[in-house]
């Protein structure tokens, strides 16, 4: 079975500091991966996704992510964070499966 | 385009009331969610449908039930409502193609408070 981890519950930063959220995935063959995030009291939303080719991935807002397969790792980053990007932020996986799995989830808090 | 539409956005609810929430979705997927959210808990998938006319159970079925109306529809029930089902539920659907499950839409979530 597959399996997300996220290992961090929190992470807080100032605003224009540079960010790193981990994720870490158990799946034996070739995983999709995504990074989604959650506003508060909104649904949430697609950041970007890796599903072949080029292993660092861009996405909306001034995201990237980086897969790599040696390290069973899909690490989402962005060079400078805004006060507005204060969020949940979930890596998931599907593969083969119908169901996708969803890391516990990543609270970012921004100070100013 | 208005992409997962849930309803309604907010109920209170008493114990052992019923009340089906209803999900919609415009965009032709074939698989539709449906997960509970609570703080420290994350997403945590109830019932699925992988295409019309199929539902599976999730990690945590119990207290609830679905029906996959057509392809456009997917409705939750809650035949008797307990205070361990307060929580945020979401709705998302995605298109399945070539045995890969894709990136999930979501609705904007109902806030549910049994008393």
């Amino acid at each position: 079975a597959q399996s997300v981890t996220q290992p961090d519950i929190h992470i807080t930063v100032s605003e224009g500091a540079s960010l790193e959220l981990r994720c870490n995935y158990s799946y034996g063959a070739t995983p999709y991966l995504f990074w989604y995030v959650q506003s508060p009291g909104q649904g949430l939303q697609l950041l970007l996704k890796y599903f072949s080719g080029d292993t660092l991935v861009q996405g909306i807002k001034g995201f990237e992510a980086e897969f790599k397969r040696s390290q069973s790792s899909f690490n989402l980053r962005k060079p400078s964070v805004h006060w507005s990007d204060a969020a949940e932020y979930f890596c998931a996986s599907s593969g083969g499966s119908y169901i996708p799995t969803f890391g516990r989830g990543t609270s970012l808090i921004v100070h100013p | 385009n208005a992409g997962v539409t849930q309803t309604p956005k907010f109920q209170v609810l008493k114990t052992g009331q019923s009340m089906t929430l209803q999900c919609a979705q415009d965009m032709n997927h074939n698989s539709m969610y449906w997960y509970r959210q609570d703080p420290g808990m994350g997403l945590r998938l109830i019932y699925y449908s992988a295409s019309e006319g199929t539902t599976d159970k999730g990690e945590v079925p119990n207290g609830y039930n679905v029906s996959r109306l057509n392809k456009r529809e997917f409705s939750l029930r809650l035949e008797s409502a307990a205070p361990s089902q307060t929580s945020v539920y979401f709705c998302a659907s995605t298109l399945r193609t070539g045995g890969i499950t894709g990136e999930l839409f979501f609705g904007e979530g109902s806030r549910l408070t049994v008393l």
